[in-house]
C-alpha cells in the first residue's frame, strides 16, 4: 500500500466553524507533513510530525492545531479560519532521513467563507 | 533561505523531449527531487537523484545535475498529453525531513 488518503476532499465553512482534516498513511512513515498550498504555487510547508512527535512547526497561526494520534493518522484541527485560509491542504509522509521520499495524499480543497 | 527558481511554462508539441530547468542557491543540498502535479491533484514523485551523482535515466525521464552551477534539469523523451502538469523541483539539505520547492513550471503539450 503506497497511498497517502485524506478526507474530505472538499470543505466549506463560515470562519467561526470547527472542523478537522484528517490524513492517513499505512507505508510504516515515521514522518508524516501538513502543507498548504495556493494555486500554481509550490507547497508551504507547516508541520512535520517525526515519530509522532511535533518537530517542525513553521510559525503557523495557532488557529490551525495538528494532532497525530498514532502512527498512521494525522489530523489538522481548524477553527476561527480566515478567508485567506482558503487553500489546497496537502499530507504527506516519508520516511525517517536519508531519501526522505515524501508521498503526498490528493489534498482537501478548503474554502473559508 | 534557499532560493529556488524555475522558469513559469513550457509549452512542447506532442513526440518532442522536454526540458524543465531548476536553479538554486544553497550547494548543500543532498537529494534533489522532481515532482509532478496535475490539476486538483497531490504532488507524485517522479524521481530524485543524490547530489554525488551528475545523471540519472529513469524511462522517459533523464536527470541531470550540474553542481558547479546549481543546475538541475529533468528531460521528458517523448512527451505525451499526459505529461501536461506542473512541475516542481525540490531540494533537500542535511539529514532533516525539510523540502525546499522550486516555484514550479507549467507544461503544456500540444498535439
Amino acid at each position: 500500500d503506497t497511498e497517502v488518503t485524506q478526507t474530505p476532499k472538499h470543505l466549506v465553512m463560515g470562519m467561526t466553524n470547527k472542523k478537522s482534516l484528517k490524513c492517513e498513511q499505512h507505508m510504516g512513515h515515521r514522518a508524516m507533513y501538513w502543507y498548504k498550498q495556493k494555486a500554481k504555487k509550490p507547497p508551504e510547508l507547516m508541520f512535520v510530525y517525526s515519530y509522532e512527535k511535533l518537530s517542525i512547526n513553521e510559525s503557523v497561526p495557532s488557529r490551525f492545531s495538528p494532532e497525530c494520534p498514532n502512527s498512521s493518522l494525522l489530523n489538522l484541527h481548524l477553527h476561527a479560519l480566515q478567508p485567506e485560509d482558503s487553500a489546497l491542504y496537502l499530507c504527506a509522509s516519508s520516511q525517517e532521513g536519508g531519501v526522505n521520499e515524501q508521498f503526498f495524499g490528493p489534498g482537501t480543497r478548503l474554502t473559508v467563507l | 533561505g534557499e532560493d529556488v527558481e524555475q522558469s513559469l511554462f513550457l509549452s512542447v508539441r506532442e513526440g518532442d523531449s522536454s526540458v524543465i530547468n531548476c536553479t538554486y542557491t544553497d550547494s548543500s543540498s543532498t537529494y534533489l527531487y522532481w515532482y509532478k502535479q496535475e490539476p486538483g491533484a497531490g504532488l507524485q514523485l517522479l524521481t530524485y537523484i543524490f547530489s554525488n551523482m551528475d545523471m540519472k535515466q529513469d524511462q522517459r525521464l533523464t536527470v541531470l545535475l550540474n553542481k558547479k552551477d546549481k543546475h538541475l534539469s529533468l528531460r521528458i523523451a517523448d512527451t505525451q498529453t499526459g505529461d501536461s502538469a506542473i512541475y516542481f523541483c525540490a531540494l533537500k539539505a542535511g539529514g532533516g525531513n525539510k523540502l525546499t520547492f522550486g516555484t514550479g513550471t507549467q507544461l503544456k503539450v500540444e498535439l
